[in-house]
């Protein structure tokens, strides 16, 4: 069955560097998504992302946070300057055009620590 | 209670009963899916229940809605070790983001 395949498993970064974590969704789906989960808390919403813009962005995803998809398989998740706070593990996942009310297929997640 | 609301957080049983979680939310929503995560892992999806559905099955799993309650709950029938995992409702609203509770966490006793 096909995956989301994320990459690295666990990242760990000095504070105040950049991060890139890396997504392959899907091959045929063409809605993409970034949650975050800090441990012990709530799976979060940070991005939803269609026909190479945007779509929606939580009060989480400032200015510091940017996602791309660089070509035609990944899509990547850019912190540009880590705080401690956003040590969490990181999902991506993906979900079929006409994507409201499909099931959204998720990666195993980035571990990320921020030191 | 915040949208996406697991009862209970935590549940332990033996293998062969029945595991009932719940999950009650705030707003209309257009649909409310269930997932699963294994220790360690990323989130698996299991069911998809739309707002104008009531009850929904697929395999062991059954899925009930009640939107003028606004909750739902997931039942898992004769249990066994290897369901044991965190089990989250999310909800969609009026976009494709979902909004996720804390879950509950099932363990399932050989």
């Amino acid at each position: 069955e096909p995956e989301v395949t994320q990459t690295p498993s666990h990242q760990v970064t000095q504070m105040g560097q950049e991060v890139i974590l890396r997504c392959v969704p899907i091959s045929n789906h063409l809605y993409f998504y970034w949650y975050r989960q800090i441990l012990g808390q709530k799976v979060e919403f940070l991005v939803s992302f269609y026909n190479n813009e945007i779509s929606e962005k939580s009060e989480i995803f400032d200015d510091q946070f940017s996602v791309e998809r660089p070509d035609g398989s990944n899509f990547t998740l850019k912190i540009r300057s880590t705080k401690l706070e956003d040590s969490a593990m990181y999902f991506c996942a993906s979900s079929e055009q006409g994507a409201r009310g499909q099931p959204q297929h998720f990666g195993d997640g980035t571990r990320l620590s921020i030191l | 209670s915040q949208q996406g609301e697991e009862d209970p957080q935590a549940l332990s049983i033996q293998e062969g009963e029945n595991a009932t979680m719940n999950c009650s939310y705030k707003t209309s929503i257009n649909n409310l899916q269930w997932y699963r995560q294994n220790s360690g892992r990323g989130l698996v999806h299991l069911i998809l229940i739309r707002s104008n559905e009531r009850e929904k099955h697929s395999g062991r799993l059954r899925v009930t809605l009640d939107t003028s309650k606004k909750s739902s709950s997931l039942l898992i029938t004769a249990s066994r070790a290897a369901d044991t995992a965190s089990y989250f409702c999310a909800t969609e609203v009026l976009t494709e983001k979902l909004v996720f509770g804390k879950g509950t966490k099932l363990t399932v006793n050989p």
